[in-house]
């Protein structure tokens, strides 16, 4: 039962770089999401998607892109990284509709850290 | 104002103990409510869903009052096991299954 699956699980990047986590889900969920959580603090919401095709920006959008091709994947890339996003990343989804409860399931987590 | 704020703590208490965590929401057109449990460095899980008449699951109560937009959890007896940071989770408004964190609270029980 895998649920939200994302990846890597850690990564160390270089100031300027780029790279994609990697975000897939198998509960044909319509709602997917990116939060960061940076030490002592919330989740912030990044990006979310309600539905392949349709993406929106979350609070703190700025240095990031997604994609949502298909319903199960949610991928997010980060350009020319900055020490400002190191910090933990979320991928998580939940099936949004009239009579759902909007339960928002949460992959592992990735820890990204920017030198 | 942050639009999901929650008591800072952290809470140490004695196991056996009561304790509540308090949650106030910005936005009067929230809809759904939600307690969600992360333990360290690990990713948050649903705990509770809250509902207008309250609800409880064992040793937990949760509470809703709308008119003063204000979440409630309490914890009762309790357990070592429930040491974590509890994150109060709101709905934003009628955008669906946008969901806002609060920064959550630690609680941490002793022997």
């Amino acid at each position: 039962n895998a649920g939200v699956t994302q990846t890597p699980k850690f990564r160390i990047l270089k100031i300027g770089q780029s790279m994609t986590l990697q975000c897939t889900q198998d509960m044909n969920h319509n709602y997917m999401y990116w939060y960061r959580q940076d030490p002592g603090m919330g989740l912030k919401l990044i990006y979310y998607s309600v539905g392949a095709g349709i993406t929106d920006k979350g609070e703190v959008p700025n240095g990031y892109n997604v994609s949502r091709s298909t319903t199960e994947d949610f991928p997010l890339r980060l350009e020319l990284a900055a020490p400002s996003q190191t910090s933990v990343y979320f991928c998580a989804s939940s099936y949004v509709g009239r009579s759902s409860g909007n339960t928002i399931y949460f992959g592992e987590g990735s820890w990204l850290t920017v030198v | 104002r942050k639009e999901v704020e929650q008591d800072p703590g952290p809470f140490n208490v004695p196991e056996g103990a009561t304790v509540a965590f308090n949650c106030t929401y910005s936005n009067s057109a929230s809809q759904s409510f939600f307690w969600y449990r992360q333990d360290c460095r690990k990713e948050p899980k649903l705990l509770m869903s809250v509902y207008s008449s309250g609800n409880e699951d064992g040793r937990f109560t949760a509470q809703l009052n709308r008119a003063s937009q204000y979440i409630s959890l309490l914890i009762r007896d309790s357990k070592l096991s429930d040491s974590a940071t509890y994150l109060c989770v709101v709905n934003r408004g009628n955008q669906g299954g946008k969901l806002i964190f609060g920064q959550g609270t630690e609680l941490s029980v002793k022997p």
